[in-house]
């Protein structure tokens, strides 16, 4: 079953609004979760490192004002795209790990597609 | 050099088929290394994670070759539900927590 659960799965906004994605890790603890986002036909790509009760980590060339994450505890982060503009429509995944070994697998989130027109 | 470049494909191919896809990685310090599949429009699932000396689950054979930084992943007797995009995933090397760098996936189709 999954382990990683994500919502909304699906989101149409107007340009200029905010979306916010939440990403909950069940029935573990996640002190660390990744956000990625996927264009069609590109592969997925790491925008940030979300850290419990610290600041997130951002990729090079991702706004942290654009994209707000807040990881307030250790089953919960949520992304926020603000101000979203179409190009911000896309695939948006997040993901965590069960084990302790950063060499071990990610689980993903079944994933937030958000459109702005 | 992309950091994880794969086939894209597509690999049409009949049931009971096999089918191999390779994948190269740039980063010779990669630690570890696994195949994902994605189905259209939905998150990425663990496929397999690949060991240095081989491994296999059922169907799937995926290989490691180091000293070449190539992987690849075998499947037998293709079935219908094998349709999907298969993702070659590697640590990223200097990842405060491990990162994962994808590649764009090679994709599979299975035909009747």
């Amino acid at each position: 079953g999954a382990v990683v659960s994500q919502h909304p799965s699906r989101v149409i906004c107007k340009s200029g609004t905010s979306v916010k994605i939440e990403c909950r890790s069940l029935d573990f603890q996640a002190t660390t979760m990744f956000w990625y986002r996927q264009f069609p036909k590109q592969s997925l790509m790491l925008m940030a490192t979300s850290n419990e009760g610290s600041k997130a980590t951002y990729e090079q060339g991702v706004e942290k004002d654009k994209f707000l994450i807040n990881h307030a505890s250790l089953t919960l982060s949520t992304l926020t795209v603000t101000s979203a503009h179409p190009e911000d429509s896309s695939f948006y995944i997040c993901s965590a790990r069960t084990g302790g070994s950063y060499n071990s697998p990610l689980h993903f989130g079944n994933g937030t597609r958000l459109t702005v027109t | 050099r992309k950091e994880v470049e794969q086939d894209p494909g597509p690999f049409n191919v009949p049931e009971g088929a096999t089918v191999a896809f390779n994948c190269t990685y740039s980063n010779s310090a990669s630690q570890s290394f696994f195949w994902y599949r994605q189905d259209c429009r939905k998150e990425p699932k663990l496929l397999m994670s690949v060991y240095s000396s081989g491994n296999e689950d059922g169907r799937f054979t995926a290989q490691l070759n180091r000293a070449s930084q190539y992987i690849s992943l075998l499947i037998r007797d293709s079935k219908l539900s094998d349709s999907a995009t298969y993702l070659c995933v590697v640590t990223a090397y200097g990842g405060s927590q491990g990162n994962l760098i994808f590649g764009k996936g090679t994709k599979l189709s299975v035909k009747p």
